[in-house]
Parts: C-alpha cells; structure tokens; sequence
C-alpha cells in the first residue's frame, strides 16, 4: 500500500523559507522510473504544479516559481523535500506530495492528504 | 508552457445523466515515441485528487466505469456516463508530455 504525508510549519511570516517534507512508504525513490511531485491550492482555487524529483536526481521545477524553489530527497529514509524561498500572503495554501508512478506513464497515481500552509505577519 | 484549458467551468447534472468535460492544450500532448501523456483526476470536497483516467483513456484502479477519456493531440474529453451523486467535485486535466507538467483550470460538477 502506497501512503504519502506531507508536514510542515503550520505558518510562518513573509519574507520567510518554507520548508516541507513528504514521508512515503509502499515505494522507492531509488526504483527505475519513480518520481515525487508537488502540488499546491490556494483555498477555493485550482491545483497549481509546483516540482518534480526522479529516481536518477533529474529534478524540473515550474519555470513562474523556478528561482524560489529546491526540491530534493533522501532515498533511504523515503522522504522528499521541498524548500520555497522568500514566501508571501500568495503562497499560503495547501501542498500536497504525490507519487510519480511507473506505469500510466508519468501518473500521479497516490497523493497525501495535505498540509494547510499559513503566510501571515 | 503548455496552457490547458478547461470547459465548462461549472456544470450542473442531475442523477443519471451524461456529461463531458472538455481539456484543450495549447500545445500538443503527442511525444515523439507516441505516448500522449494526459490524465484527469477528481477532487471531491475536502478530499485530495484522486486519479480517474491515465494516457487519455485508460481507466484507473477502482474507477467506475462510467467514466471514460477520449481524445488526441490538443482536444481531450472526460464523459461520465450515468451521474451519480458520489461524482460532485472538481475535475482537473492534467499533462506530462512535457517535462513542466500543467493542470486544467477545473470543471465543478454540481448535482441538481
């Protein structure tokens, strides 16, 4: 059974870095193939792709956001991470980690429940 | 980057009828090896997505299947064949042809 959750501060202030986790089990992020995304939602607004990470380190970033992000992982202890600089009252919403499958393609076929972010002075 | 647009931005469906939902791309989701990498997936409310239809068409685990993909290059469909009330939420379209993966804007089913 694949299972994904995601942790976080809960809030923090502008200007600030928000550093998320995702800890995963059922899966290896060292398995030909696999991924870890990231997702966010903004209350009451759409899903807005956020990274990517791979089995081989390739790493792709949404280009908007792109200067303000850093997605990594620690393999052996099946965590994936990810780190937004600089955040402000429009980055406060909900993110969520997925698994990147191997079959369907590049399917995010299990998501984490998600973890409501606050940015607020 | 790949613009995904979805139509109509809210549809309104009593139980048991047809629907579809429209997902047009900006760009073609047809890779140079033949994969169209477009999936859609449904978010009921308070919940995470949760995945419906892989590679356009393909139904996934434990989806019912009145649901159905079609489509190809630039102009996809989700069609749900008989609402039932379990089906309100938001639908998003989503690809990964392209290395920078793009979500529709969402399509909120209601059920009259």
């Amino acid at each position: 059974q694949v299972t994904l959750k995601e942790s976080g501060p809960g809030i923090l202030q502008p200007s600030q870095t928000l550093s998320l986790t995702c800890t995963f089990s059922g899966f290896s992020l060292s398995t030909y193939g696999m991924g870890v995304g990231w997702i966010r939602q903004p209350s009451g607004k759409g899903l807005e792709w956020l990274a990517n990470i791979w089995w081989d380190d390739d790493k792709y970033y949404n280009p908007s956001l792109k200067n303000r992000l850093t997605i990594s992982k620690d393999t052996s202890n099946n965590q994936a991470f990810l780190k937004i600089t600089n955040v402000d009252t429009a980055d406060t919403a909900t993110y969520y980690c997925a698994r990147i499958g191997t079959t369907g393609g590049y399917v995010m076929d299990a998501w984490g429940q998600g973890a409501s972010v606050t940015v607020s002075s | 980057d790949v613009v995904l647009t979805q139509t109509p931005s809210t549809l309104s469906a009593t139980i048991g009828q047809s629907v579809s939902i429209s997902c047009r791309s900006s760009q073609s989701l047809l890779d140079s090896a033949g994969n169209t990498y477009l999936y859609w997936y449904l978010q009921r409310p308070g919940q995470s997505p949760q995945l419906l239809i892989y590679l356009v068409s393909n139904l996934g685990s434990g989806v019912p299947n009145r649901f159905s993909g079609s489509g190809s290059g630039t102009d996809f469909t989700l069609k749900i064949s008989g609402v039932e009330a379990e089906d309100l939420g938001v639908y998003y379209c989503m690809q990964a042809t392209h290395a920078i993966f793009t979500f529709g804007s969402g399509t909120k089913l209601e059920i009259k």
